[in-house]
């Protein structure tokens, strides 16, 4: 079974910070996504990464994919307080029984004080 | 688009009784994915489909469970008999190719008695 390791658990800052959170595997995937989910509400699709070393940004938000494909990394700028909710990551496998469908990470649970 | 619909958002039953929960994907996405998510565990995948036919069930906890789905645009996830520790919020999931991200809906939260 794949295991997507997430650090932190939790983070808890204030408006205007930069904060980092990992998601780490010592699995290969052939794609790596982020999702962010607010209470009572599934999660929704932020991007997806493909290739090793990939680096995409979505405004204040930038996501980096391992060289080896088995790490990914969400940074975010000058944190607001809208950006609070629980972040996840989840990887894909291109081939075999696991082919289809995503291994969901345990989640990040960010709070932007303002 | 009205995104991939659950029905109930909530509910609450007696162990024992049975729970059917229902899905409506998005038109056009041939893939389903039923998770299950809770403090505990986090999200766990259940059971999915790839037009309406089941991929993979390895998930799914025990005999107990079990998934249909009968065509593109509706599927079930029953439990019968319930049990209290059956109690997490149950979220269905379509996407469209492999390469596409999921589109989750917004979940039924079943508390078991």
């Amino acid at each position: 079974t794949q295991l997507l390791e997430q650090s932190p658990q939790f983070l808890s800052i204030q408006e205007g910070e930069n904060l980092t959170v990992y998601c780490n595997s010592s699995s290969v995937f052939s794609s790596l996504q982020w999702y962010r989910q607010e209470p009572g509400e599934g999660p929704v699709l932020l991007v997806t990464v493909v290739t090793g070393g990939e680096v995409k940004k979505l405004k204040r938000l930038t996501f980096q994919f391992g060289d080896a494909r088995k790490d990914s990394s969400l940074h975010i700028t000058a944190a607001q307080p809208g950006d609070t909710g629980l972040y996840l990551c989840a990887g894909g496998k291109a081939g075999g029984t696991s082919y289809g469908k995503l291994t969901f990470g345990q989640g990040t649970i960010l709070t932007v004080h303002p | 688009d009205a995104g991939v619909i659950q029905s109930p958002r909530h509910e609450v039953t007696e162990m024992g009784q049975e729970v059917t929960l229902r899905c409506k994907p998005i038109s056009g996405h041939n893939s389903l994915f039923w998770y299950r998510q809770t403090m505990m565990r986090g999200l766990e995948l259940l059971i999915y489909f790839n037009n309406n036919v089941p991929i993979d069930d390895s998930g799914m906890p025990e005999d107990r469970f079990s998934a249909k789905m009968p065509n593109a645009s509706f599927s079930t996830l029953k439990i019968q008999p319930s049990e209290p520790r059956d109690s997490a919020v149950y979220f269905c999931a379509s996407r469209q190719t492999a390469n596409y991200g999921y589109t989750f809906g917004s979940g039924t939260r079943l508390t078991v008695v």
